[in-house]
């Protein structure tokens, strides 16, 4: 069965601390895996896409990794802000319009003063 | 307004209501989704659409009802509503490989509550 794993489920940091999300899938075939932002009370927004040939891809303070082998990826955030409280939820593809996605139930990270 | 955008943003009903969620694009993406959010769920796909007058179940579609007569509209109707649906509904729009990626944009949400 396709399945996204994310890990911790919640997850709560001081600003300007890091902080880092862990993915585990079980999706066959893979075409890509997203990070996606989801901040209260909004539609998710993607931060970043790897293919299976892509093992890190950086946008801005937020780098993914993926290690296809394994299965795994993980989203690692520098010197967190307070606007980076929200859920990230790791989402595979395993076709090539991207319309079967499986999401991951997502983390929800606080960022706290 | 640019991009995808649904209405109403909340919503109150009772159950056996029909009630019908809008979904409105402007980029005239040929792909659009309708997914409920719920605790402890990650978000499931209900139908989609691959282009005007072109539909499919995906999840999650008993009691749902979708139609696209036209590319920018998707609307979701719940023909007789029950709490089971009371959740946060994520309308979806995707260009296709033709549009140069895979990535599907979201709207903002309803929030739909069935008493």
């Amino acid at each position: 069965k396709n399945q996204v794993e994310q890990s911790p489920q919640s997850l709560i940091i001081l600003e300007g601390k890091n902080c880092t999300l862990q993915c585990n899938y079980t999706v066959s075939p893979f075409s890509n895996l997203r990070w996606y932002k989801q901040d209260t009370g909004r539609g998710p927004v993607s931060l970043t896409i790897m293919t299976f040939s892509e093992n890190t891809k950086s946008n801005g303070r937020y780098t993914a990794t993926l290690d296809a082998d394994t299965k795994q990826s993980s989203l690692h955030i520098t010197a967190s802000q307070l606007s980076d409280s929200a859920s990230y939820i790791c989402v595979v593809s395993p076709g090539e319009a991207g319309t079967a996605l499986i999401f991951g139930k997502g983390t929800t990270l606080s960022v706290s003063s | 307004d640019a991009g995808i955008t649904q209405s109403p943003r909340y919503k109150i009903t009772e159950t056996g209501r029909q009630v019908t969620l809008m979904c409105h694009q402007t980029w005239s993406h040929s792909y659009m989704f309708w997914y409920r959010q719920d605790l402890g769920h990650g978000l499931r796909l209900i139908y989609y659409s691959a282009a005007a007058d072109i539909t499919d179940k995906g999840e999650v579609p008993d009691g749902y009802v979708v139609s696209r007569s036209k590319t920018e509209n998707f609307p979701l109707t719940l023909e007789s509503a029950t709490r089971s649906q009371t959740s946060v509904y994520f309308c979806a729009s995707l260009a296709g490989l033709a549009g140069g990626g895979d990535e599907q944009f979201f709207g903002p949400g309803t929030r739909l509550t069935v008493l």
